[in-house]
């Protein structure tokens, strides 16, 4: 079941500008994770950020994680043309995850 | 590097045929997963393998079946293709996690199914 839900569906910035996207789920959550799709490709696993946890940087990208309302966000600073993908959250239990629909990120050079 | 291949990047199919998909993992992980990603949808996962010869189905199981007889190979198989089964199709592997902590999935590069 679809767990996790990304707003918005969509995003176009320029290049050098930040990228926010959200999730909000539904369920208790012992992680939440982010994973970027490029164009016709599998997913690729960006970061994970614990229940436990409120905020997790990665390079570029930023992960917050608000239990209390059960919502995350990924930004995505200084944002390049490489960065055009699709974006999905998922909400990891025992051994499976569950994905949302994702968020389609353009980036305008 | 980590990695997990599928066996073919395109296929066309006809309706009414059998069709596997089969996807290696080198990273010796315990679970294997099959989804189906269609636009809109996201990723809805097919059936999960947790050991060899275990599976469990997943939400969208129906008019699908799987085998996993080695540790690092987990096939799809479409007993009698349909057009409502062409889609994307992404197998990923992962570690044994129970405590629900390190669970982060390796992904193949998809399969795009095309039923005719």
């Amino acid at each position: 079941s679809q767990q996790g839900e990304e707003d918005p569906q969509a995003l176009s910035i320029q290049e050098g500008e930040n990228a926010t996207m959200n999730c909000s789920y539904k369920t208790s959550i012992n992680n939440l994770q982010w994973y970027r799709q490029n164009s016709g490709r599998g997913l690729v696993h960006l970061i994970l950020i614990r229940s436990n946890e409120r905020e997790k940087h990665s390079g570029r990208l930023r992960v917050t994680l608000d239990t209390s309302k059960k919502s995350s966000s990924l930004l995505i600073t200084a944002s390049r043309a490489a960065d055009t993908a699709s974006y999905f959250c998922a909400t990891g239990r025992i051994n499976k995850l569950s994905f949302g629909a994702g968020t389609t990120v353009t980036v305008r050079a | 590097d980590v990695k997990v291949t599928q066996s073919s990047r395109y296929l066309v199919k006809r309706t009414g045929e059998k069709v596997f998909l089969e996807c290696v993992q080198d990273m010796d992980h315990e679970n294997m997963f099959w989804y189906r990603q269609d636009p809109g949808l996201g990723l809805r996962l097919i059936y999960f393998s947790y050991d060899v010869k275990m599976k469990e189905k997943g939400d969208i199981p129906e008019g699908y079946s799987v085998s996993r007889e080695k540790k690092e190979r987990f096939s799809l198989i479409l007993e009698s293709a349909s057009t409502n089964q062409t889609s994307m199709y992404l197998c990923a592997s992962s570690l044994a996690d129970l405590a629900g902590v390190r669970n982060e999935q390796f992904f193949g590069p998809g399969t795009r199914l095309t039923v005719l």
